[in-house]
């Protein structure tokens, strides 16, 4: 059974600042799908990563794989306050069975 | 485009009662899913459905039906609905497998009590 942790859960950053949020995953997956929720809302498709050393960005957020790692990074640059969203990673399993990891909840301060 | 679509956006239901989650999506995708989303638990996966004519159960199945009636429309069962069931309900579809992304539906908040 897949295993996903991220970390930190709950952050809360100032507005300007850079930060990592950190997706572990147990068990072997070829792609790993990042998405931002609002409160309140549906959620919205950030970053698909298909292979091991992908890397994507749009805007403020930049989103990495490591397979061999099981390791998957969000980073967020020079953070806004539009950027407050909960952020959840979900790597692929058999066919196309996403497992999603508790979400990140961030809050950006002005 | 309207993508996907679920009714109703909320509901309440007293213990035992039964009702169906509808879900719709114009999208012509061949794939799709009912996830349910409770605080501090991520998504999970309760049923889904790869092609017209088939489904499959997830992480949580238990409790919940499910029926591909066509290619559009895929509906969640409560048959006898337990508090343990009060989440919010995500329908999504998927073009195919492989890389394309799951697009998901505004959400359904079912309340048992």
């Amino acid at each position: 059974e897949l295993k996903v942790e991220q970390n930190p859960l709950f952050l809360s950053m100032q507005e300007g600042k850079n930060y990592t949020i950190y997706c572990n995953y147990s068990t072997t997956s070829d792609r790993l799908y990042w998405y931002r929720q609002d409160p309140g809302k549906s959620l919205e498709s950030l970053f698909v990563l298909l292979s091991n050393g992908a890397v994507k960005q749009e805007g403020r957020l930049m989103a990495s794989l490591d397979t061999k790692a099981r390791l998957s990074t969000l980073h967020i640059t020079a953070a806004v306050h539009d950027l407050s969203a909960t952020y959840f990673c979900a790597p692929a399993t058999s066919g196309s069975r996403l497992t999603f990891g508790e979400g990140t909840q961030l809050t950006v301060n002005p | 485009n309207a993508g996907v679509t679920q009714t109703p956006k909320f509901q309440v239901l007293k213990t035992g009662q039964s009702m169906t989650l509808q879900c719709a999506q114009d999208m012509n995708h061949n794939s799709m899913y009912w996830y349910r989303q409770d605080p501090g638990m991520g998504l999970r996966l309760i049923y889904y459905s790869a092609s017209e004519g088939t489904t499959d159960k997830g992480e949580v199945p238990n409790g919940y039906n499910v029926s591909r009636l066509n290619k559009r429309e895929f509906s969640l069962r409560l048959e006898s609905a337990a508090p343990s069931q009060t989440s919010v309900y995500f329908c999504a579809s998927q073009r195919g497998s492989g890389a394309n992304v799951l697009t998901f539906g505004a959400g359904s908040r079912l309340t048992v009590l």
